[in-house]
């Protein structure tokens, strides 16, 4: 079993819709979890991240963790024909390596 | 405030051609790593290096070799090129420790093996 797994989608939306992005994985050492975006040929960029579970908000979107069932979620409310790229979660460990393991990436198209 | 540059954007190679692709950073971060991106496969991490003077192998280190030149720059090196190293390169570097293990990435080198 892969430590992160992804849906890579492609997902497909028309704009204003409320948009579902998941990872779950395997090891429970994981204690940070992340969420980058990238645009087409473009380098990942950070977009939210997390130490704990439970929701973090910010604008219009919601980064939910569930240590208990090892399930993280991306959430974008109205989303925006800007938001189309690539997300990738991304989880680590905290002290020793500092190596993150990241997901496949789900590519996101929002429709105008 | 460059961030994080790669050189170079773009490169085209024979199997069995050598090249380096160079990375810095100018955030003074400790930690610097190289990923290659696949379709289907997300990032994998090559190699990374804690601190100056430090590298470990990551996920797919086989055909690679880098070099921790000094805090800001970290190559990597293909010593006999094959069509399997096809792939986007990404170099990143975070600056280590709490609160934040943020990486930031450099806009990627694009590498062909013919």
């Amino acid at each position: 079993q892969k430590e992160v797994e992804q849906d890579p989608g492609p997902l497909s939306v028309p704009e204003g819709a409320i948009v579902s992005l998941n990872c779950t994985y395997s090891n429970s050492a994981f204690q940070y979890f992340m969420w980058y975006r990238q645009y087409s040929r473009k380098g990942p960029e950070l977009l939210m991240y997390t130490y704990s579970s439970g929701n973090k908000e910010d604008g219009r979107f919601t980064a939910q963790v569930d240590k208990s069932s090892k399930y993280i979620s991306l959430f974008i409310r109205d989303s925006q024909p800007s938001d189309s790229a690539t997300y990738l979660c991304a989880i680590g460990t905290q002290g020793g390596s500092e190596k993150l393991v990241f997901g496949k990436g789900t590519k996101l198209t929002v429709n105008p | 405030n460059a961030g994080v540059t790669q050189t170079p954007k773009f490169q085209v190679l024979k199997t069995g051609q050598s090249m380096t692709l160079q990375c810095a950073q100018d955030m003074n971060h400790n930690s610097m790593y190289w990923y290659r991106q696949d379709p289907g496969m997300g990032l994998r991490l090559i190699y990374y290096s804690a601190s100056e003077g430090t590298t470990d192998k990551g996920e797919v280190p086989n055909g690679y070799n880098v070099s921790r030149l000094n805090k800001r720059e970290f190559s990597l090196r293909l010593e006999s090129a094959a069509p399997s190293q096809t792939s986007v390169y990404f170099c990143a570097s975070s600056e280590g420790g709490r609160p934040t293990y943020e990486q930031y990435f450099g806009p990627g080198t694009r590498l062909t093996v013919t």
